[in-house]
Parts: C-alpha cells; structure tokens; sequence
C-alpha cells in the first residue's frame, strides 16, 4: 500500500526562496524522515522526527509534523542551486522499522 | 562521519546469471537493510536482518533473493537467475537507533 504521498511531484523556484514540499501518509508512525537524492545517486538522510515532535530544525530546514492530519512538510530556506535534488519522504511505524517512501518531490533551483 | 559502503557502483549482469551485491554497514549497527529503486519509481523495501536472520521481508524478495552476513563486517544481496525487472538501483541501510545510513547504492542493469 502507498504510504507516504508527496506534493507537489516537481516544484521549480528562483535561488534565494523557501521551497516547501508535502507529505502525507495513511498508517500510525513512529517516525517520519526526509531524504535527498541526487539524480541517480545514493539516498542522503536529511531529517527525522519522531511522531511526539512537531517541529524540528537543521541549518536551512525545517520539519513539521502533525499526526492528526498525518502529514509533513519539509521547508527549506534560501534555496541554493545545489539543493537541486528529490525529496523524499519515509515513514517508519512502532511494529518495525522498515521504511515506506513516496514518489518524491523533484526540486529545481534556478540560478 | 561513519559511512555504509556498497560495492560495484554500477554492475552490468546478462539475464539468468547471479550476482552478489556488497555492502559493508557501520561497525556498531545492529540492523540491516536492502531497499531498491526502480528507476523514476518509489523506494521499495526488500529486507531486513538482525541477529543473523532476516527479520522482515517484501513480497519482492521471492526464492531468487538471498542475504548474507558472511563475516560479521559485510552484508551481501545475491539475485540468483536476474530478470530484465531486477534491474535497479539498490541500497543498502544500516541503523543502531531510530536513523538509517544509506550507501550510495549499486545501480544493476540487466541485459
């Protein structure tokens, strides 16, 4: 089954702006993390949150998570053109802790 | 920073033959993992393995899938007969607590 969603698929912003990306999931967690690929290269760990928080920061991003609507956005500040990535997002749920991912938001940044 | 190496990058693989894919996780994780990715698909889960068995695995990982922690240091996926579908890039993920580390992957074309 599909677990995490994200929205939107592609997003195309300046350099300079915040670039918001969504996620949004059907089943309890235990936690949710955000990932960045490369075209064709390896899966980078960003972020996780855990289903008790809802807010987490490092550097330029920010994580939000609320578990009542089941979503998550992932906001990243000053966008610079090597932030030219996807985003992923990945749930891992209290029975174990596998990870269920998205389709990914392709974001360009655009000198 | 601690770092999952996989070896090939890239390995090239004619239809029916076997090959093994290489991974060597952070010395102090406890749990292990084999994802893949289609390309332009979502990240798929294929297996887990703790304590010297696998823990969990997807409908994906049928009998031509086997993992192997051989020495106590690598971790390997071996695809029996490949199939032109098994062609992907695959990851493999290590964790101690609530964190995977990702490898960079080893892209596997099919012929």
């Amino acid at each position: 089954s599909q677990q995490g969603e994200e929205d939107p698929q592609a997003l195309s912003i300046q350099e300079g702006e915040n670039a918001t990306m969504n996620c949004s999931y059907k089943t309890s967690i235990n936690n949710l993390q955000w990932y960045r690929q490369n075209s064709g290269r390896g899966l980078v760990h960003l972020i996780l949150i855990r289903s008790n928080e809802r807010e987490k920061h490092s550097g330029r991003l920010r994580v939000t998570l609320d578990t009542s609507k089941k979503s998550s956005s992932l906001l990243i500040t000053a966008s610079r053109a090597a932030d030219t990535a996807s985003y992923f997002c990945a749930t891992a749920s209290d029975s174990n802790y596998q990870l269920i991912w998205g389709a990914g938001t392709k974001l360009i940044i655009k000198p | 920073e601690p770092e999952v190496t996989q070896t090939p990058s890239h390995q090239v693989t004619q239809m029916g033959q076997e090959v093994i894919l290489r991974c060597v996780p952070i010395s102090n994780h406890l749990y292990f993992y084999w994802y893949r990715q289609i390309l332009g698909q979502k990240v798929e889960f294929l297996v887990s393995f703790y304590n010297n068995e696998i823990s969990e695995k997807s409908e994906i990982f049928d009998d031509q899938f086997s993992v192997e922690r051989p020495d106590g240091s690598n971790f390997t996926l071996k695809i029996r007969s490949t199939k032109l579908e098994d062609s992907a890039m695959y990851f493999c993920a290590s964790r101690q607590h609530y964190g995977y580390t990702f490898g960079s992957g080893t892209r596997l074309t099919v012929v």
